[in-house]
């Protein structure tokens, strides 16, 4: 059964800073999902990681896959306010289920 | 935006009373799934349908049912609601594999 953590839980920083989520996985996921959720709002996706090396970067955020180590990451580059959300990473157990991590609370302060 | 439209949005009712929440889209995409979201818990699956009249268990189905009868419509039902089902339910869809798209969420407190 895939079991996914995130860690940290929660993440206090400030504008400007440097920071990596990171999402670690039980079993094998052939793919890798990220997700950000605004307060009282729906999911984003965010990225989709389909190989062992995978990388994607939008704007000040990045995510890679680690398959051998079932480590994905999520990087932000100087983090600015509109960055805060919770990001949720989520593996693929079998067919069409996701199995989600407990999500990581994202505050960037001014 | 992907057209997803969960009704109601908000819903307060009492423990033992029966509960439908509706899922509808306009994307006439095959797969649709419900997540409950509880904190510490992110989201997990309910229940997901492939098809018309084709629904299967996800890893907290105990109390929940489903229905599709049209592609368009998923209902998730709560025969006799509990206070450990008050939680956020999302519906996601998705054209193949894992959900693409999530609705925004209903709110539903049992009391």
């Amino acid at each position: 059964e895939l079991k996914v953590e995130q860690n940290p839980l929660f993440l206090s920083m400030q504008e400007g800073k440097n920071y990596t989520i990171y999402c670690n996985y039980s079993t094998t996921s052939d793919r890798l999902y990220w997700y950000r959720q605004d307060p009282g709002k729906s999911l984003e996706s965010l990225f989709v990681l389909l190989s062992n090396g995978a990388v994607k970067q939008e704007g000040r955020l990045m995510a890679s896959l680690d398959t051998k180590a079932r480590l994905s990451t999520l990087h932000i580059t100087a983090a600015v306010h509109d960055l805060s959300a919770t990001y949720f990473c989520a593996g693929v157990q079998g067919a069409q289920k996701l199995v989600f991590g407990q999500g990581t609370r994202l505050t960037i302060n001014p | 935006d992907a057209g997803i439209t969960q009704s109601p949005r908000h819903k307060v009712t009492e423990t033992g009373t029966p509960v439908t929440l509706r899922c509808h889209q306009t994307e006439n995409h095959r797969y649709m799934y419900w997540y409950r979201q509880d904190p510490g818990h992110g989201l997990r699956l309910i229940h997901y349908s492939y098809g018309v009249k084709d629904t299967d268990k996800g890893e907290v189905s105990d109390g929940y049912s489903v229905s599709r009868s049209k592609t368009e419509d998923f209902l998730l039902t709560l025969e006799s609601a509990t206070s450990s089902q008050t939680s956020v339910y999302f519906c996601a869809i998705s054209e193949t594999r894992e959900p693409q798209h999530f609705g925004d969420g209903t709110r539903l407190s049992i009391l």
